[in-house]
Formats: structure tokens, sequence, C-alpha cells
């Protein structure tokens, strides 16, 4: 089944503590990105990643880091979490060029103390 | 730059009721326009898009949205709501170099029996 798979689905943690949340895709595609989603403000873009080893700024990056070593993984992490980044995360991914869907998980609601 | 206004955070209709949710984009080149559905709890999954071919587009549950390049807007509508319609929403553009999915802010709909 194609999915795109993301852990922790919910996780709370405090101030100053590192965590990463992980993101998978196993229909082989060379674009996946982060959103994060706040009532209100819809969906926003925190990073993006073209392919393997070429990742770029979205709209609200700071605070944020990923990495892109393997085509299927594209982890993001939160080296010092603030209490502002409270919120709901999406991990997505397409085909690279054309007007291709975006998949989405289902999610990781993150709640920072 | 391009960017997608969505008017109406809460729309309610009643059972039966014809659903009209808005969007508005702005785009300095010809786009690609995409409506998500996001039921509690999960992640979007892509209702109908459009492409530059017909200008009409039919997507799930009997949905469809039309594109009207006078107006820079890509309404969505469905005759007859149903109970289980009831989602947010999310009216989303890419233009130029097909890196940046842009989201409107979303409308919750609310079916009323």
């Amino acid at each position: 089944e194609a999915q795109v798979t993301q852990n922790p689905r919910y996780l709370i943690t405090v101030t100053g503590k590192k965590l990463t949340v992980t993101c998978s895709q196993n229909m082989n595609h060379e674009y996946m990105s982060w959103y994060r989603q706040d009532p209100g403000l819809g969906l926003r873009q925190i990073y993006y990643s073209m392919n393997v080893e070429a990742t770029d700024k979205g709209d609200v990056p700071e605070g944020y880091k990923v990495s892109r070593k393997e085509k299927r993984n594209f982890p993001l992490i939160l080296e010092s979490p603030s209490p502002n980044q409270t919120s709901l995360y999406f991990c997505a991914s397409r085909q690279s060029q054309g007007s291709g869907e975006l998949f989405f998980g289902e999610g990781s609601r993150l709640t920072v103390l | 730059a391009q960017s997608v206004t969505q008017l109406g955070s809460h729309v309610s209709v009643s059972e039966g009721a014809l659903v009209l949710l808005r969007c508005n984009y702005s785009s300095s080149v010809p786009p690609y326009l995409f409506w998500y559905v996001q039921y509690p709890n999960q992640g979007l999954q892509l209702l109908l898009k459009y492409t530059s071919a017909a200008t009409l587009v039919k997507g799930i549950n009997g949905f469809e949205a039309e594109f009207k390049k006078s107006e820079t807007s890509f309404h969505l509508t469905k005759p007859s709501a149903h109970m289980s319609d009831a989602a947010e929403y999310f009216c989303a553009v890419i233009a130029g170099g097909y890196q940046k999915v842009t989201f409107g802010t979303g409308t919750k709909l609310q079916v009323i029996p």
C-alpha cells in the first residue's frame, strides 16, 4: 500500500529537549516536504526536499532542521524545542515534476511544555 | 509569488443543501490548483485538481470545481451535502517551478441534519 508514515503520532516534551519526527514514504517520490498546521493559519511549509541531499527552506524554517540522506526518509529535527513549536506536523511527498498531488502522512501532534 | 485566499473559515449547510466553498488565487503564471479534504485526526487527501485541461473538474465524493481565470477563482461545489462531508477543506496552488505548494487557511464544513 502506498503511504507516508510518520512517527511518533503524539509527543509531549519539554523545552530544550531535542527530538526527531521521522517520515518515510514507499512511493519512490523525489519530492518530500514538512508542514505545520495551526488553527486559523492553515498549512505552512517548513522545509522541502527535491531529492537526496537537496533541501531548502519553506516559509517557517526557524527552529527546525531536516536531512535527506535516503530517498525514502525525511526526518524533521527540533534541536531545542520551544512552546511556540507546539503544533500538528505533516510530512508529504509527491513526484518532483508536474502537477502531482501531495500524499500526506497522518500527522504528528507535538506539545512542548 | 503565489497565494490562496479561502473566504469563510466556517461554513454550515443543511443536509441535502448545496455546498459552496470559495477559493481565490493569485499567481503570475498559469497555476495548478487543488482541493484537499481533511477528516478529523487524519492527514489531507486529494479531492480534485486543475491542471490546465478542462476548466470544470470533477473529483471524488460528488465534488467539483470550476477554474475561472477572469475571476482568479476555483470554488468547490457539491449539489447535495451529506453528513459524511463534514471536514476541513483546503485549497492549494502550485505555480512556476513546482517546488512550492501554497495552502489556504482552510474552511471547516459543518453539515446540519
